[in-house]
């Protein structure tokens, strides 16, 4: 079974752009998690979708935001992007219902904003 | 979510036991406590979890202290692939949103 991908795997902005991320959950995956990771933050989660509703959000201000299509792929887009935004963006997919068993992460897309 | 609080780094010597600790002083009785690992340039992957027994698998054994304030994640011949940031997590089986720390750096030497 492949796993978690996103694309891309790195990316090099500048402030004020806007920037997508995507990310294709593990065949059978309906629950796809973000998480952003910067080295003084840890991983701080984003928010996560389940049948292109969005189902939990983080700490994070309107510039972050998602969607989720039918097949659970999903996107996420920083708008006005700014310097602090240089993360690695991660993207975690889990089966849906009950116990959070294990979440699969992918190898992450590293933005950096110049 | 109880926070957890885990030591920033720990060496061990090849082939021996690395036991990783980590406090959870404030864990509610639903919580599970989750433990997941992310080598350099990766993102992480999930070891193990529990609730209240111990449990073991292929990759790690998990210890569960008997008031489930601490737990100790036990990797028994280490080996140089171990290296990497270990997280312990506690969460309740219906809340899908992890709250993770920074982690603790284990560095596995030859």
């Amino acid at each position: 079974k492949a796993g978690v991908t996103q694309t891309p795997r790195y990316l090099i902005k500048t402030r004020g752009q806007q920037v997508t991320l995507s990310c294709s959950p593990i065949s059978g995956h309906r629950s796809v998690s973000w998480y952003q990771q910067t080295p003084g933050q840890g991983l701080q989660f984003l928010f996560e979708y389940f049948s292109e509703t969005q189902r939990n959000k983080g700490n994070f201000p309107g510039r972050f935001s998602g969607r989720q299509f039918s097949n659970s792929r999903s996107e996420m887009n920083v708008s006005t992007l700014e310097l602090g935004d240089s993360a690695l963006y991660l993207c975690a997919s889990s089966l849906v219902g009950g116990t959070i068993y294990e979440q699969y992460f992918g190898p992450g897309t590293r933005l950096t904003v110049t | 979510d109880a926070k957890t609080t885990q030591p920033p780094s720990m060496d061990c010597a090849e082939g021996r036991a690395a036991n990783l600790p980590c406090n959870h002083s404030t864990i509610s009785g639903n919580e599970y406590v989750y433990w997941y690992r992310q080598i350099h340039s990766q993102g992480p992957q999930y070891i193990i979890h529990g609730l209240k027994n111990n449990e073991t698998n292929e990759m790690a054994s998990l210890i569960i202290t008997e008031d489930r304030k601490s737990s100790t994640l036990i990797l028994p011949h280490a080996t140089l692939r171990d290296t990497a940031v270990y997280y312990c997590i506690v969460n309740a089986g219906n809340n899908r949103k992890l709250i993770w720390g920074l982690g603790t750096s284990l560095a596995v030497n030859p």
